[in-house]
């Protein structure tokens, strides 16, 4: 599965937009991306993924960029509760049973 | 819909003990993954189950850890003898059968070995 660069750290004032980058310029075709949080204590949790076309759900959007190189995870109106570590992972899904490898992650601090 | 259930939540062991770690997934689901969270990193993959067959298990130390999912639904991960090193959150997640990579996670055993 292609690797993915994130920042370590990044911080959003409360109900403004949190923009999460994401670098992976070494996927292949069949691979999708997705986005995970972990909260302090709990197991991560699933937020979003796509594979060439531009996602939303009632949690976030995912932008992807046309050459898929590269992705923005999108919080529309932060708040203190999506203060967690966020996790972009590269992976082609399906076809390996949903195997997904985590990196280091963003640490989002989102801030009164 | 009940989430991944897991226990113990915690686990304080001395070195060359052992510890059995249990998970039961979301009903219906298919794929059972057990995931090593070491303190500030993310989560590593241990071993992949579909249904009660292992997928994957590369990445187990399988002179200490053990896993096993029984009747393609709970699971028990075993580590015997414990290291200093092997103090972690463990993870259980679970997906439904050819998962897209959606997976629910539990709260995770933190495991401590003095």
């Amino acid at each position: 599965d292609a690797k993915t660069t994130q920042p370590p750290s990044m911080d959003c004032a409360e109900g403004r937009a949190a923009n999460l980058p994401c670098n992976h310029s070494t996927i292949s075709g069949n691979e999708y991306v997705y986005w995970y949080r972990q909260i302090h204590s709990q197991g991560p949790q699933y937020i979003i993924h796509g594979l060439k076309n531009n996602e939303t759900n009632e949690m976030a959007s995912l932008i992807i960029t046309e050459d898929r190189k590269s992705s923005t995870l999108i919080l529309p109106h932060a708040t203190l509760r999506d203060t967690a570590v966020y996790y972009c992972i590269v992976s082609s899904g399906g076809t390996s049973y949903g195997k997904l490898t985590f990196g280091q992650g963003t640490i989002l601090t989102v801030h009164p | 819909e009940a989430g991944v259930a897991q226990s113990p939540r915690y686990k304080i062991i001395e070195k060359r003990q052992s510890v059995a770690f249990w998970c039961n997934p979301i009903s219906g689901h298919a794929t059972l993954y057990w995931y090593q969270q070491i303190l500030g990193q993310g989560p590593k993959l241990l071993i992949q189950f579909q249904n009660n067959g292992v997928v994957d298990d590369s990445q187990l130390p399988k002179d200490r850890f053990s896993a096993e999912r029984l009747k393609g639904v709970d699971s028990t991960l075993k580590i015997q003898p414990a290291k200093l090193e092997d103090s972690a959150v463990y993870l259980c997640a679970s997906g439904k059968r050819q998962s897209t990579g959606e997976l629910f996670f539990g709260e995770g055993s933190r495991l401590t070995v003095l």
